[in-house]
């Protein structure tokens, strides 16, 4: 079984301040990580995923995350946020064994960014 | 490239009707997904395809949902006497082959409303 946990449903910065989403996993399996964006009214769209390589993934849009093994996290990061991250933000989990790659999906989080 | 792509992209029906929501993956991707996606939540699984063949409906809430995909390639997602239960968003995704580090790419979602 496996399960994500997003802390915060809501998370407001400032232009140009740091963003940072969190997200806790628990699988028993050795776990692939996902960051997906949502805009309205828009499908999903892949910002970046962990598949046991290099445990800090760069993605698109500036974003990274970092995947802890020891804290079972990957929090999704930004240096300086712009109007345009302005989004739903959805961490994602799918086991690494076998073939099955169903996604299991946290709750989001809605990220504001002011001016 | 042409996505992912759902038809119709909203769709009002009173309660107890017959529904079918339709998915176009990209071609030549082998694997198609469906996800219900409720007000306020994450994606949530619902079945996949390897080809022709559902490899994974374990996410189906009941046997009023049912999905085909006869010639490996559009999918139809059916429900029978719908509840206002189902109301919600039906994502369908794709990936070039089925596997957890394959990329899902999402279609734009078709809104179900039961009234």
């Amino acid at each position: 079984a496996q399960s994500v946990t997003q802390l915060g449903s809501h998370v407001s910065v400032s232009e140009g301040a740091l963003v940072l989403l969190r997200c806790n996993y628990s699988s028993s399996v050795p776990p692939y990580l996902f960051w997906y964006v949502q805009y309205p009214n828009q499908g999903l769209q892949l910002l970046l995923k962990y598949t046991s390589a290099a445990t800090l993934v760069k993605g698109i849009n500036g974003f990274e995350a970092e995947f802890k093994k020891s804290e079972t996290s990957f929090h999704l990061t930004k240096p300086s946020a712009h109007m345009s991250d302005a989004a739903e933000y959805f961490c994602a989990v799918s086991s690494s064994a076998g073939t099955a790659s169903k996604l299991t999906f946290g709750t989001g989080t809605r990220l504001q960014v002011t001016l | 490239g042409a996505g992912v792509s759902q038809t119709p992209s909203n769709k009002v029906t009173e309660k107890g009707k017959y529904v079918e929501l339709r998915c176009d993956p990209i071609s030549g991707h082998t694997a198609l997904y469906w996800y219900r996606q409720s007000l306020g939540q994450g994606p949530e699984f619902l079945i996949y395809f390897q080809g022709t063949g559902a490899a994974d409906d374990s996410g189906l809430p009941n046997d009023r949902f049912f999905a085909v995909r006869p010639e490996g390639s559009v999918s139809t997602l059916k429900i029978q006497r719908t509840e206002r239960g189902d109301s919600a968003v039906y994502l369908c995704a794709s990936s070039l082959t089925p596997g957890a580090a394959y990329e899902q790419y999402f279609g734009p979602g078709t809104r179900l409303t039961v009234t």
